[in-house]
């Protein structure tokens, strides 16, 4: 069956770094993936979309990189900022189309100032 | 604009109870969802809607009924609760390209009890 892995540890970084979240998945090839971001007690928001056929995408401070051949994606937040704390999570098309999505359990980031 | 609208935002339920959780879209979007997410596990899907009078299950649609008479409204009905949908409901919605991802609405908390 299909799987999503993100590390369940949190990640801790010092306000400037880059924070880098991984995402790993098996028995699948989709066409895209995509990344959210999640506040406690709030419903997880849309960050970007990257498809099989791009490498690396980028939006503001953010950046996405999409491997199909190692069946992974890497997100980062470059110059981080207290404000980028929060549960990230990455999401796979269900194998047959767009409108199901399939959800890793996110990474918690904590940025310190 | 609202976005996704989901009512109520905390219930509390005895076992064997049924109720609806209410969502509402004003977007225009083809494609609406339901989830839920536990400690751990992420977003699990419950059913999803490709348009007004179609509707399919997802990964754990035992206990849970929808319909999709409008292209606004995707209500999901418990038909008699247990301790074990104990949950955040979280209702989304996207467009059929899905270029940019799901809008989530706020959430209901869910006890069962």
């Amino acid at each position: 069956s299909q799987k999503i892995e993100q590390n369940s540890e949190a990640l801790n970084i010092q306000e400037g770094k880059t924070a880098t979240l991984t995402c790993n998945y098996t028995n699948y090839s989709p066409a895209y993936l995509q990344w959210y971001r999640q506040d406690p007690g709030r419903g997880p928001v849309f960050l970007l979309l990257i498809r099989e056929n791009e490498k690396e995408k980028r939006k503001e401070r953010l950046k996405v990189t999409f491997d199909t051949t190692l069946k992974q994606s890497l997100f980062h937040i470059t110059a981080s900022q207290p404000a980028d704390s929060a549960t990230y999570l990455c999401a796979l098309p269900f194998s047959g189309g767009y409108n199901k999505l399939i959800f890793g359990a996110g990474t918690r980031l904590a940025v310190h100032p | 604009n609202a976005g996704v609208t989901q009512t109520p935002k905390f219930q509390v339920l005895k076992t064997g109870q049924s109720m609806t959780l209410q969502c509402a879209q004003d977007m225009n979007h083809e494609y609406m969802s339901w989830y839920r997410q536990d400690p751990g596990m992420g977003l699990r899907l419950i059913h999803y809607s490709v348009g007004a009078g179609i509707t399919d299950q997802g990964e754990v649609p035992n206990g849970y009924n929808v319909s999709r008479s409008t292209t606004e409204d995707f209500p999901l009905r418990l038909l008699s609760a247990a301790p074990s949908q104990t949950s955040v409901y979280f209702c989304a919605s996207s467009s059929r390209t899905g270029n940019y991802g799901y809008t989530f609405g706020s959430g209901t908390r869910l006890t069962v009890v």
